[in-house]
């Protein structure tokens, strides 16, 4: 299974302010994911990343509000902006496997202030 | 639209004793079905897939789940928990290549908590 790197690892923001999370894979995948999982509830999917196109995005969560890039094999940035207090979540990263189970990065645990 | 049910918010085990826990879903083909485990302040962990074939998959960490189409359900189950059990559980589904999708973004339940008693 890939080896997925989040950084940061946990922050507090302010509200109004963005903050860019970033997600580092150990190897080549061609689709990321990224995930939003608020406090004591169930993941849920904001948007899906597939490198050289825009992310495709759930209902619910905008590209102003969530832009997302992939500028390589290896890499995505998710940007949470103009911050609430229910922005407060734990965001997390995935890479789908082989065979289409995915793996998951150790999170974001945001906090807006 | 699919979605996933886990009926079981908290479950608490003793410790030694068997574990299930219950997950259905609700896919207009058969899906690709996960659990994932989700200990505090860590990631989530794969324990099991099931993708077609034997309908009893095994998993890491001593867990085991069936698969039953007619009822679509995907329990969890193992024979004896430990105390280090104690965690967030998942049950998720996925658009397999036999409804046409790709590698799309799973569906999760809410999840349960595992609480291990002495």
């Amino acid at each position: 299974s890939a080896v997925i790197s989040q950084k940061p690892s946990r922050d507090i923001c302010q509200r109004g302010t963005s903050l860019t999370i970033q997600c580092q894979v150990d190897s080549q995948v061609t689709m990321m994911f990224w995930y939003r999982q608020q406090p004591g509830q169930s993941l849920t999917l904001i948007a899906t990343a597939n490198q050289g196109s825009e992310a495709t995005y759930e209902s619910g969560f905008v590209i102003d509000k969530f832009p997302i890039s992939r500028p390589n094999l290896t890499f995505s940035t998710l940007t949470v902006s103009n911050m609430s207090p229910e922005d407060s979540s734990i965001y997390l990263c995935s890479v789908a496997g082989d065979s289409y189970e995915q793996y998951f990065g150790p999170g974001t645990r945001l906090t807006v202030t | 639209a699919q979605s996933v049910t886990q009926p079981d918010i908290h479950i608490t085990v003793s410790e030694g004793a068997s574990l299930e826990l219950r997950c259905n879903y609700s896919y207009g083909a058969t899906p690709y079905l996960f659990w994932y485990v989700q200990s505090p302040g860590q990631g989530l962990q794969l324990l099991l897939k099931y993708f077609s074939g034997d309908t009893l998959v095994q998993g890491i960490k001593g867990f085991e789940a069936e698969f039953k189409r007619s009822q679509s359900s995907f329990n969890l189950r193992k024979p004896s928990v430990h105390w280090s059990d104690a965690a967030e559980y998942f049950c998720a589904v996925g658009p397999s290549m036999y409804s046409g999708g790709g590698a799309d973004g799973l569906t999760f339940g809410k999840g349960t908590h595992l609480i291990i008693q002495p």
